[in-house]
């Protein structure tokens, strides 16, 4: 079974910390993507990444950022978190030629105060 | 641009009963559609999925046509489960990634 890890399920960080969301799949898939979902908006794509060291921009970059050093494992980095930053983040993997069929972790609920 | 729009929710039912969630999307082209299930505490994965016009995807007895004319992707089970209990997201994907677009969610309560 593909398995889809994220480094926390709760969080709770203070107005201007730097945050560090981990995930990491163990399929060797060549995309990972980094969501977030809130209530009655559904999934938004911050970013996505298709190789190593390889980044695209989603709908809602702004500010985050992205690290892709190795083929299993995508961070998502908010450089000075805000309030309007408290959601729940997703991670998700794919093959690179069925980037539909992402397999999701369990997500990370960060609050920031 | 591509959107997806999915029913409010929640949606309550008991069990055996016959379950709907509606499902239509805008696009350009000729996307391919899919719906994702979301179990409590658990990420989304892929329910089912169809690629062009009149396929219907189909897995664990849900059951969707992909409608041209109507620009629909409506959800279907004839009998749902307790075990049903989930967010369903039903989503698009119409770019040379294939990136996906997703509605915003319809949370399904099936009572014994």
């Amino acid at each position: 079974d593909v398995k889809v890890t994220q480094s926390s399920r709760y969080l709770v960080k203070r107005t201007g910390e730097k945050v560090f969301l981990e995930c990491v799949q163990d399929m060797d898939h060549e995309n990972m993507f980094w969501y977030r979902q809130d209530p009655g908006l559904g999934l938004r794509l911050i970013y996505f990444s298709y190789d190593v060291k390889m980044k695209e921009k989603g709908d809602i970059p702004e500010g985050y950022s992205v690290s892709r050093e190795k083929k299993e494992r995508f961070s998502l980095i908010l450089e000075s978190a805000s309030t309007n930053q408290t959601s729940m983040y997703l991670c998700a993997s794919s093959w690179g030629d069925r980037a539909y069929e992402q397999y999701f972790g369990p997500g990370t609920r960060l609050t920031v105060t | 641009g591509n959107s997806v729009t999915q029913m409010e929710g929640p949606v309550t039912l008991s069990e055996e009963a016959f379950l709907t969630i509606n499902c239509t999307y805008t696009a350009t082209g000729y996307p391919s559609l899919f719906w994702y299930v979301q179990y409590p505490g658990e990420g989304l994965q892929l329910l089912l999925k169809a690629t062009k016009a009149d396929d219907k995807g189909s897995n664990k007895g849900f059951e969707a046509t992909y409608r041209k004319e109507t620009t629909s992707f409506h959800l279907e089970k004839g009998s749902v489960q307790v075990s049903d209990s989930a967010v369903y997201f039903c989503a698009l994907s119409n770019t040379g990634f294939q990136k996906l677009v997703f509605g915003t969610g319809t949370r399904l309560l099936v009572s014994p």
